[in-house]
């Protein structure tokens, strides 16, 4: 058990690229989240995986956002025509759960060190 | 749908005094909380949880928290601070329907001197 593995840990961009980070989560974990952090802040909800499937999306992922998880292992979550307010701490986090409601694994989450981007 | 709040936004403390960091949230139905450590340029750290069973809840570095129903409070506490406490902690909510949300404050930066 590595942890929750993301990459890069810092990106540097212009006002207008595309970004794209990578989470690698705890290997039995079968659900991947995606947290958003400012400064000052708690973390925001994204969006969140069961194995391949995307369950939940916050309003706060617009249309330039999209999260993907095509084999239910790593995800991606790229930023298209990224903006200065873009600028924030991505953090990927993962759970196991065993399905249905009650208590379970899935609300025990696994957070990574995060992706910092800076937008110019 | 829940919501968390931290009333205080830091907490300076000398080192071995007592701390409490403050947490109430908001939920219509049953809840589960928890407390997160976020140390300076690390990830966020899982301190404790409130599933069920005993309101009073221990945690990692000595920490522990009282689950109040009544009050919709989360607080926690540590007896004796050390130095190395110096943190941002997060307190979190989410319910006990099966995939939502994991819900944080906005965060207490506890500062602790010599």
């Amino acid at each position: 058990d590595t942890g929750v593995s993301q990459n890069p840990r810092h990106k540097i961009t212009k006002r207008g690229q595309n970004v794209t980070f990578r989470c690698d989560p705890i290997s039995e974990h079968n659900r991947l989240y995606w947290y958003r952090q400012t400064l000052g802040q708690g973390p925001e909800f994204l969006t969140y995986f069961q194995n391949e499937a995307q369950l939940e999306k916050s309003r706060l992922l617009s249309d330039r956002f999209s999260a993907e998880r095509p084999k239910g292992s790593f995800s991606t979550l790229e930023i298209q025509r990224t903006e200065q307010g873009d600028s924030a701490m991505y953090l990927c986090a993962s759970s196991y759960s065993l399905g249905g409601t009650g208590i379970s694994g899935a609300n025990v989450l696994t957070f990574g060190a995060g992706s910092r981007l800076t937008v110019l | 749908a829940q919501s968390v709040t931290q009333l205080d936004s830091q907490v300076p403390v000398f080192e071995e005094a007592p701390v409490e960091l403050r947490c109430n949230y908001s939920s219509s139905v049953s809840v589960y909380l928890f407390w997160y450590v976020q140390y300076p340029n690390q990830g966020l750290q899982l301190l404790l949880k409130y599933l069920s069973g005993s309101t009073l809840v221990k945690g990692i570095n000595g920490f522990e928290a009282e689950f109040n129903k009544s009050q919709t409070s989360f607080h926690l506490r540590k007896p004796s601070v050390h130095i190395s406490d110096t943190a941002e902690y997060f307190c979190a909510v989410t319910s006990n329907q099966a995939g939502t949300a994991l819900i944080f404050g906005k965060g207490t930066t506890l500062s602790v001197s010599s």
